[in-house]
């Protein structure tokens, strides 16, 4: 089955700087990668995602990249801010969405003001 | 898109009881996913449910811990049996639809 490695752990950044997260999986049948915000408390909300027959999307502060040949993904925010505090998952799914989604340990993402 | 709902939110149960969380979600779906996080982790499937077939579980799951109903394409329930303090979690059904993967609220379980 799939297996998704997620890094960092933890990233800590300072208000207005870049952060980068970065995934690889195992299955190159696996065809749709989306990246989840879970504020504590709260369901995982579908911040972005992408398919594998596009290199890169991007959505205001956030982009995510895919490299198919390697296998690993990433996401990057810009500018963070205080709310973009908290952890963040990556996943895949292969199977035009037969198969469920299977994440990466996540990421706590602090943004220092 | 697909909104989903899940009873109860939470609940505290005692070791050894059994708990069904209900699924209901607003349109007909073709698949349902059960999904388990632990405190602190990351998301875990545990099944697909299929309406008029059994469910598929996960390495790791099985269905006399975690049997699942799908009678129809808006519901589904878990069950969580015999359950034991590591079955304290939260469990989440989902669904897809091409473009995107929805979650339901969630249901917080802690055995006592």
């Amino acid at each position: 089955g799939e297996n998704v490695e997620q890094h960092p752990s933890t990233l800590s950044v300072q208000e207005g700087d870049s952060a980068v997260i970065k995934c690889t999986y195992s299955d190159s049948a696996s065809n749709y990668f989306p990246w989840y915000k879970q504020e504590l408390g709260k369901r995982p909300q579908l911040i972005i995602d992408i398919r594998s027959n596009v290199g890169e999307k991007k959505d205001q502060r956030i982009a995510v990249t895919l490299n198919k040949t390697a296998k690993h993904f990433s996401l990057h925010i810009t500018e963070t801010q205080p709310e973009d505090s908290a952890v963040y998952f990556c996943a895949a799914r292969g199977r035009g969405g037969a198969d469920g989604l299977t994440f990466g340990k996540g990421t706590h993402l602090i943004i220092q003001p | 898109s697909a909104v989903i709902s899940q009873k109860p939110s939470r609940d505290i149960c005692q070791r050894g009881t059994s708990l069904t969380i209900q699924c209901q979600v607003d349109s007909q779906v073709t698949m349902m996913f059960w999904y388990r996080q632990q405190p602190g982790q990351s998301l875990t499937l545990i099944a697909t449910a299929n309406q008029g077939s059994e469910a598929t579980y996960e390495s790791g799951f099985v269905i006399d811990k975690f049997p699942i109903s799908r009678p129809n394409l808006t519901f589904s329930t878990l069950t969580v049996s015999n359950m034991s303090p590591e079955d304290s979690s939260i469990y989440l059904c989902s669904t897809n639809t091409p473009s995107e993967q929805f979650f339901g609220p969630g249901t917080r379980l802690t055995v006592l």
